[in-house]
């Protein structure tokens, strides 16, 4: 089967960084996915991981570990506007299976 | 461009009824996806089509039938729609093929069924 696990919920104050984990079991792998969501709305495309490292665009960086299943998004210097749901998600095949999200509360 | 758009935004049933939920993309790309999102999960896919001519089923599949009628359209029927069913439902589109199969998204339809 095919799963991904990544916290339900984090809170975090403005001006902070915040790591928010996935890990990951496929059959067929072929890269990780990040993406964000604002109040059910439609879902934006934030990053992609096919090898390991760290991959950097502007305040977001999204980092791989294939050996260990295993990826992160690191948002810095948090705005209130980051306040949304984060999605994992692992490309197998020609699709992308989604984890269940991460809600990001951003505080003053 | 519109990007991605989906009619109606939202819809009514009474189980039993069934309806028909329409997608266009006007980004010339090649696969096409529907994803259903339960309140406080993630996004299941329901049916995709990799290419015009071809049609996959997903994870959650039962209970629906897809058409790409062309490359820029693909829609979703429910024959008989049932409460189980009411969901905000998600189409998208991506170039496919290799890379990160960047999906861009509609903004929804958000349905009830009573």
């Amino acid at each position: 089967g095919q799963s991904l696990e990544q916290p339900s919920e984090v809170t975090a104050v403005e001006g902070a960084i915040v790591q928010i984990n996935c890990t990951y079991q496929t059959s067929g792998f072929y890269g990780l996915s990040w993406y964000q969501q604002h109040d059910g709305g439609a879902p934006t495309f934030l990053s992609y991981n096919a090898l390991d490292g760290l991959e950097e665009t502007g305040r977001f960086s999204s980092f791989l570990s294939r050996s260990d299943s295993y990826g992160y998004l690191l948002l810095q210097e948090l705005q209130m506007k980051d306040s949304a749901s984060y999605f994992c998600a692992v490309k197998s095949g020609g699709k992308l299976i989604f984890g269940q999200g991460t809600e990001l509360s951003v505080k003053p | 461009n519109a990007g991605v758009t989906q009619t109606p935004k939202f819809q009514v049933l009474k189980t039993g009824q069934s309806m028909t939920l329409q997608c266009a993309q006007d980004m010339n790309h090649n696969s096409m996806y529907w994803y259903r999102q339960d309140p406080g999960m993630g996004l299941r896919l329901i049916y995709y089509s990799a290419s015009e001519g071809t049609t996959d089923k997903g994870e959650v599949p039962n209970g629906y039938n897809v058409s790409r009628l062309n490359k820029r359209e693909f829609s979703l029927r429910l024959e008989s729609a049932a409460p189980s069913q009411t969901s905000v439902y998600f189409c998208a589109s991506s170039e496919g093929g290799g890379g990160s199969n960047e999906q861009f998204f509609g903004p929804g339809t958000r349905l009830t069924v009573l």
